[in-house]
């Protein structure tokens, strides 16, 4: 099956900080996700990307599907940023296969 | 738009007993949901995918008899785990996705429910 990991595993930022987040998937996929999960398990849509660059506020995604990863990029972190970042890809039809999760803390 | 709701949110039940989680699309209707399982500090394991009207499709290693799957409306699936024993303490997650959409359109994810079994 398709792999899909993330770096760094653990994060820990200064409140203004910036940072990259980085998925690399193994195969072709249909098309990406990125996802934060908050302190109570919930998971928020941040940017659906199959390939090129999104932007919202503070976070941008870019996706270069041929070469298999792509990058979420936080500027200014905040507190509220801290939480667990997923990227999911689909793959095999249907199927949403989440990576292994950054966890990010950011400190006042 | 697009609101998953799950209930409960949380239960704590005794071993051997059965738990049934709802999954509800609250404004949209969902011919295709999917329930995913998330051990503490682990990501999301996709379990299987509801599909309206027909039977789910179980990921490899997943007990169907163990986990029991019905997706009876557009808006409703749900899953019961039998016989819960303390290793089927787990986060369930399920997501939709919306109706007349293609495969690998992007889902929208329910809260959760944490399952505790003693």
């Amino acid at each position: 099956g398709i792999q899909v990991e993330q770096s760094p595993p653990d994060l820990i930022l200064q409140e203004g900080a910036n940072s990259t987040l980085r998925c690399n998937f193994s195969d072709s996929v249909n098309n990406l996700q990125w996802f934060h999960q908050n302190p109570w398990g919930q998971l928020i849509n941040l940017f659906y990307i199959p390939s090129g660059t999104k932007q919202n506020g503070r976070l941008s995604a870019t996706t270069v599907a041929t070469e298999r990863y792509s990058l979420l990029y936080i500027s200014s972190s905040q507190t509220t940023d801290s939480g667990v970042y997923f990227c999911a890809v689909y793959w095999d039809t249907d199927k949403l296969i989440f990576g292994t999760g950054t966890r990010l803390q950011v400190f006042p | 738009g697009a609101v998953v709701s799950q209930h409960p949110s949380r239960v704590i039940c005794k071993s051997g007993t059965s738990v049934k989680i709802e999954c509800r699309s609250l404004d949209f209707q969902a011919t295709t949901m999917f329930w995913y399982r998330q051990f503490p500090k682990q990501s999301l394991m996709l379990m299987a995918t509801s599909n309206e009207g027909s039977k789910a499709t179980y990921e490899q290693g997943v007990e169907k008899d163990k986990f029991l799957i019905n997706h009876a409306s557009l808006t409703l699936s749900t899953l019961t785990v039998t016989s819960a024993h303390p290793e089927d303490s787990s986060f369930y997650i399920c997501s939709a996705r919306h109706r007349g959409t293609s495969a690998g359109d992007t889902q929208y994810f329910g809260p959760g429910t944490r399952l505790t079994v003693l």
